[in-house]
Formats: structure tokens, sequence, C-alpha cells
């Protein structure tokens, strides 16, 4: 599985959007973009994931790159639940592929 | 949305003694099920991945005989951490998946805290 390079942590004021990047310029054709976060001590939740479209679901948008070399979380309008640690994860789509966790990017939203 | 537990959420355990945690999908049937751990201020560490009636496939540097996973069944797997010792205090979570989605999704157990004094 190609590998993902995240900034270490990220503030963000409440109300605010908060704009997560990832690199992943080694990603290959047939993988997907996934991400997901982790509120402290509880297991990691799904947010989104993409392949090479934009997608958009009640949760945040996933903007990526024509060259699918990076790509952006947009969580539209943080609030203080929002503050996690978020994973952008590359992975196969295949039955049996277990996701591999990078360092992510811890989010801090403020009021 | 597809539910997985774990049980217990906590555990509190002598060194020496061993330690069973289990992880259940409560509405699909997971062919596939993935057990992690993380450490305080670390990301999580994919220990080993289960296949129902299958042995695990350990990933290098986890010790199988100390690890001991079981996937009997299509919605239950357990972990076993034998004779724990204080370094194997950490927060253990699985995950399940199955096969036949469009996206083959991996969700997520909300963890096991072990400490081990």
């Amino acid at each position: 599985d190609a590998k993902t390079t995240q900034p270490p942590s990220m503030d963000c004021a409440e109300g605010r959007a908060a704009n997560l990047p990832c690199n992943h310029s080694t990603i290959s054709g047939n993988e997907y973009v996934y991400w997901y976060r982790q509120i402290h001590s509880q297991g990691p939740q799904y947010i989104i994931h993409g392949l090479k479209n934009n997608e958009t679901n009640e949760m945040a948008s996933l903007i990526i790159t024509e060259d699918r070399k990076s790509s952006t979380l947009i969580l539209p309008h943080a609030t203080l639940r929002d503050t996690a640690v978020y994973y952008c994860i590359v992975r196969l789509n295949q039955a049996g592929t277990a996701l591999i966790f990078g360092k992510g990017t811890t989010l801090s939203v403020s009021s | 949305g597809a539910v997985v537990s774990q049980h217990p959420s906590w555990v509190i355990c002598k060194s020496g003694t061993s330690v069973k945690i289990e992880c259940r999908s409560l509405d699909f049937q997971a062919t596939t099920m993935f057990w992690y751990r993380q450490f305080p201020k670390q990301s999580l560490m994919l220990m080993a991945t289960s296949n129902e009636g299958s042995k695990a496939t350990y990933e290098q540097g986890v010790e199988k005989d100390k690890f001991l996973i079981n996937h009997a069944s299509l919605t239950l797997s357990t972990l076993t951490v034998t004779s724990a010792h204080p370094e194997d205090s950490s927060f253990y979570i699985c995950s399940a998946s199955t096969s036949g989605t469009l996206y083959n999704e991996q969700f997520f157990g909300p963890g096991t805290r072990l400490t081990v004094l």
C-alpha cells in the first residue's frame, strides 16, 4: 500500500472550515483514499473515501487532485466534537485488506 | 450501519495471567477480522489478520504464541493475551470486514483498555 504524509497537527476555530491535507504521491491506480478519525480512547470512525472523483457526505467533503497525488478532507463547519486525530489511508479495494494507519493529523478545534 | 462490539471495554489483571478479549460483529457476518494495538500517543499498529475458520496471519514482530487469535465463527473473534506483562498494557482494537460489499469497508470496535499490574 502507498504511504501517506500528513501534518502532525492543525488548529481550527469553531464554526470555520477545517481543511486537512494529505500527500500520497505513490498511490497506484486502483488504490482508494480513505479518511478515518479517532476521538480520544475510542475506535476509529469512518469519514469518507474516494478513488478519483470528489466526494461529499453528511460529515465531510473529499477533494482529490487530478493526478491523485494528494487530497484534502474538508469539515465545513468544525465543532468542538471534531477534535480528533484524522488519518488519511490509501488502500486497495480488496476483501481482507487491512487499513494501515500512519501518524495522522491531530485537529484541535477551539471556541 | 455495521456495528462491532468488544468485551470487556477495560480490564486490569496481574502480571502472568491471561486475558481474553472478544470482538463481535453484531449485524453482519465478518469474513475477516483485524486486531490492532495502540500505545499512548501512538498510532494504531496492525497485529494480525484472521479469516473465519483459518489460522491468523501475524504481522512481523508480533508473537503468535503470546497473542492467540481465534476466529471460529463469522461473528466472533477472540484475542487472548497469554502470560500478560506490564509492557502488554495497551489499547486493543478490533475491526471487521465482509466480502461482497462494493468497497470492502472495515468497521471498528470501541477498543479494550488492558492494564497489567
